[in-house]
């Protein structure tokens, strides 16, 4: 069966950096689009990464392009979020998601981010 | 900021139905098909409906969804307790090259 596993997320300060990885399991990272979601304490969901599924197209919000960095290992069947220049406004619960078809099908349990000095 | 719109709240008694709207515009709803989420506190959201109308397998018939033009709803009948969460709907936006959600409607079983 289909499985995402986040992990990676931590209290940091303002202005480092850190790596978000999300395992998959039960199909491969080559056959669909994968996405980075957060979700801000007590708020809604925000959209802020996708990488295609043949890794040829990365697409970012606005307000992480040029701080964070979508990529994938396909050997390793495993996505990442690398999130340089963080900010308190960053601190959030990451999600990684499938792309199947036209929906997010699948999630992962989410790691959080505190950014806080 | 989401760029889909939905009421902060909707509540009705046990058995009772809801419906919770979704507005949009062309770039999004318009011309991308849209998906449902459930989030129960603590949780990470759940796919309910895809592909404006679609329930995935093990998604109850008490959970619908419809289309029109750039708006979208939701429509829960047969009210549960078990169905308090909060409510996301969520597609492509092609103008911008992004994934949208709406803003998010927390549902009350009163």
């Amino acid at each position: 069966q289909v499985q995402l596993v986040e992990s990676g997320g931590g209290v940091v300060q303002p202005g480092t950096s850190l790596r978000l990885s999300c395992t998959a399991s039960g199909f491969t990272l080559s056959s669909n689009g994968m996405h980075w979601v957060r979700q801000a304490p007590g708020k809604g969901l925000d959209w802020v990464a996708v990488i295609s599924y043949d890794g040829s197209n990365k697409y970012y919000a606005d307000s992480v392009k040029g701080r964070f960095t979508i990529s994938r290992d396909t050997s390793q069947n495993t996505l990442y979020l690398q999130m340089n220049s963080l900010r308190a406004e960053d601190t959030a619960v990451y999600y990684c998601a499938r792309f199947a078809g036209h929906t997010w099908d699948y999630w992962g349990q989410g790691t959080l981010v505190t950014v806080s000095s | 900021q989401s760029v889909l719109t939905q009421p902060p709240s909707v509540s009705a008694a046990p058995g009772q139905k809801v419906t919770i709207s979704c507005s949009g515009s062309s770039s999004n709803i318009g011309n991308n098909y849209l998906s449902w989420y459930q989030q129960l506190p603590g949780t990470a959201p759940k796919l309910l409906i895809y592909e404006n109308n679609k329930r995935p397998s093990g998604i109850p018939d008490r959970f619908s969804g419809s289309k029109s033009g750039t708006s979208a709803t939701l429509g829960i009948t047969g009210l549960q307790t078990g169905d308090e969460a909060d409510y996301y709907c969520g597609t492509w936006d092609s103008s911008l090259s992004a994934g949208v959600f709406g803003t998010g409607t927390k549902v009350t079983v009163l």
